[in-house]
């Protein structure tokens, strides 16, 4: 299994905090991506990064910043964070099985925004 | 852009067939995924069709048909374990990996 963590696993924060959310890949892969998840809403990609240093915007990108100064450390930045910010939130790495794209992904954290 | 409409719940018994469709529209199309979520859990890869036709994984089959932006899951022998939500994805194209993902299936399996 690729060994992706994400921390902190639970978060409970108020209004107007800022909150950082890390994820860690011991795999060596060039590409990671953040996703939340809402119910009804499915899985939606905040940021990806496609190397050091290399990051861009998903679909849903407004109020979040990425940074990727490691190969193996992905940081999604809530600079201040809103109730529309609860969510779960996946972190995932890119790797390649039988010739299709597969997504692993971190065991997630769930973040509630007071 | 991309969407992805797939039905929200299903329901089926234990031992029996059940087949969650997926229908797409995409600038641009790859392959149709399908991921695994059990309640609490995070998604895990199923399988992945870039091609017309069926492909087999044991009790879990994938088909795909690019001329009818059209895709779906067959679960057999259904097991109350697969109980779970099933998520269709579509790989657009891009050479970045960016999955895009339908809403999801809720499946229960009932004894």
């Amino acid at each position: 299994d690729a060994g992706i963590t994400q921390s902190p696993r639970h978060k409970v924060t108020e209004t107007g905090t800022p909150v950082t959310l890390r994820c860690h890949q011991t795999e060596n892969h060039r590409y990671m991506y953040w996703y939340r998840q809402d119910p009804g809403h499915g899985l939606r990609l905040i940021h990806y990064s496609y190397g050091v240093k290399d990051t861009d915007k998903g679909e849903v990108s407004d109020g979040y910043s990425v940074s990727r100064s490691k190969t193996e450390d992905f940081l999604l930045t809530l600079e201040s964070a809103t109730s529309s910010q609860t969510s779960v939130y996946f972190c995932a790495i890119s790797g390649e099985k039988d010739g299709a794209n597969v997504l692993t992904f971190g065991a997630g954290s769930r973040l509630t925004v007071l | 852009g991309q969407s992805l409409e797939q039905p929200s719940e299903v329901t089926a018994v234990e031992g029996a067939i059940v087949q969650i469709n997926c229908t797409y529209q995409t600038s641009g199309f790859y392959g149709l995924s399908w991921y695994q979520q059990h309640d609490g859990g995070a998604p895990t890869f199923l399988s992945y069709n870039a091609l017309d036709g069926l492909e087999e994984t044991g009790r879990f089959s994938s088909f795909l048909s690019r001329s009818d932006s059209y895709g779906y899951l067959l679960l057999q022998e259904l097991q109350m374990k697969d109980s779970a939500s099933y998520f269709c994805a579509v790989l657009p194209g891009s050479t970045l990996g960016r999955l895009y993902f339908g809403r999801g299936t809720q499946l229960t399996v009932w004894p």
